[in-house]
């Protein structure tokens, strides 16, 4: 059975950090493209980062970049989130989402990140 | 960056009826639309890719049409289950950008 499952919200102050993991089972994983995708408290889906299966590639959102960075471990079936300089727009429900062929087809249920003094 | 406007907002309906989503996008993404449907603090669920793929395990009652930039997905004869949030997303370019949402409400 696919999993992702996320871990490291939690409350940071302005201007602070914070680095989430998300640990993928069930698939093979280095095969796979990894996705970060936000949701503010009511409002929509915003699509924050993108990285290939081999690292090659790497996307940023123009809200985040130069202060967030996507990483991963194939060896460890795992990605990442490094958010730096975080501010209160930030705050959101951050998943994350396997990639396949483009589309986005397996969701984690989500960590809270909140952004406030 | 690739705006993705779905229509309408907010959608009142009944079970058993019809409902039609419309998703229009500022250029053509070709058929690299994705369809997904969010229920209250739940992660989304894909529905739709390809434009018109319906993903293994959704109902039959769910189909998605359209290429370039105007796109609809429609639900036949819908269920208690299906009243939620609808979102298309663009995976022609990056960014990959989401519509606003539809919201379909019990009538």
């Amino acid at each position: 059975e696919v999993q992702v499952v996320e871990s490291g919200g939690g409350l940071v102050k302005p201007g602070g950090s914070l680095r989430l993991s998300c640990a993928a089972s069930g698939f093979p994983f280095s095969s796979f493209s990894m996705n970060w995708v936000r949701q503010a408290p009511g409002k929509g889906l915003e699509w924050v980062s993108s990285i290939t299966s081999s690292s090659s590639y790497i996307y940023y959102a123009d809200s985040v970049r130069g202060r967030f960075t996507v990483s991963r471990d194939n060896a460890k079936n795992s990605l990442y989130l490094q958010m730096n300089s975080l501010r209160a727009e930030d705050t959101a429900v951050y998943y994350c989402v396997r990639g396949n062929s483009g589309y986005y087809d397996y969701w984690g249920q989500g960590t809270l990140v909140t952004v406030s003094s | 960056e690739i705006q993705m406007t779905q229509s309408p907002s907010n959608l009142s309906a009944s079970v058993g009826d019809r409902v039609t989503i419309t998703c229009r996008a500022s250029q053509s993404v070709s058929w690299w639309l994705a369809w997904y449907q969010q229920k209250p603090g739940k992660a989304p669920k894909l529905l739709i890719y390809k434009a018109s793929s319906l993903e293994t395990g959704v109902p039959s009652r769910f189909s998605g049409s359209g290429s370039g930039t105007e796109f609809t997905l429609t639900i036949t004869t819908l269920q208690p289950d299906d009243f939620a949030t609808y979102y298309c997303q663009q995976y022609n370019v990056y960014p990959y950008t989401f519509g606003q949402g539809t919201k379909l409400e019990i009538k």
